[in-house]
């Protein structure tokens, strides 16, 4: 059975550029999460889809967006992009919302932003 | 204000010892995840707590939950340089939005 995949794997943009991560769940898993992960703040949760709607939220400024297809496939994406933007996003999957289940990550999408 | 701390931060221990890692939460919750994560690697799940006294076993790993002293446990029995790593807890807050919160994660190092 196929992971979770996460493309591209590393990236580098300059400021205030923007960036699309994209992840495909597991077969059959409805929800997509995404979190980042940098050595300052640690692993902070951005948001959760399921169905193509947006369940949960983390606190995270507007530039952050994300959506989910009909297929599960799940894109984030980052506009204006700031050096602190700098960090490992992750995405995890699961067959249920609400975090009832067991999450499965993803290899993670490395950006740099310059 | 949403807070997970795991302690200790960083663990070294020798092989064949036990040890112990904390993870206390600020608020009320009832779920509570346990990750691994190898240097450069994404979070391997190792536990998925879902209710008060839950407590399960992999190996040499148990993870137990307390919701009412709002803490759980990581213990590892007779430490193997395989479980070198650093571990986190994950607590869902539920406040009609819920919200996955980590902790700071224990870097554990097992010395041959």
């Amino acid at each position: 059975k196929a992971g979770v995949t996460q493309t591209p794997r590393y990236l580098i943009k300059t400021r205030g550029q923007q960036v699309t991560l994209s992840c495909s769940p597991i077969s059959g898993h409805r929800s997509v999460s995404w979190y980042q992960q940098t050595p300052g703040q640690g692993l902070q949760f951005l948001f959760e889809y399921f169905s193509e709607t947006q369940r949960n939220k983390g606190n995270f400024p507007g530039r952050f967006s994300g959506r989910q297809f009909s297929n599960s496939r799940s894109e984030m994406n980052v506009s204006t992009l700031e050096l602190g933007d700098s960090a490992l996003y992750l995405c995890a999957s699961s067959p249920q919302t609400g975090f009832t289940g067991e999450l499965f990550f993803g290899e993670g999408s490395r950006l740099t932003v310059l | 204000e949403l807070k997970v701390e795991q302690n200790p931060l960083f663990l070294s221990m020798q092989e064949g010892k036990n040890y112990t890692i904390y993870c206390n939460y600020s608020t009320t919750s009832d779920r509570l995840y346990w990750y691994r994560q190898d240097p450069g690697k994404s979070l391997e799940s190792l536990f998925v707590l879902l209710s008060n006294g839950a407590v399960k076993q992999e190996g040499r790993l148990m993870a137990s939950l307390d919701t009412k002293a709002r803490l759980s446990t990581l213990h590892i029995t007779a430490a193997v340089h395989d479980l070198s790593a650093t571990y986190f807890c994950a607590v869902i807050f539920n406040f009609g939005n819920e919200k996955l919160t980590f902790g700071t994660g224990t870097r554990l190092t097992i010395i041959p």
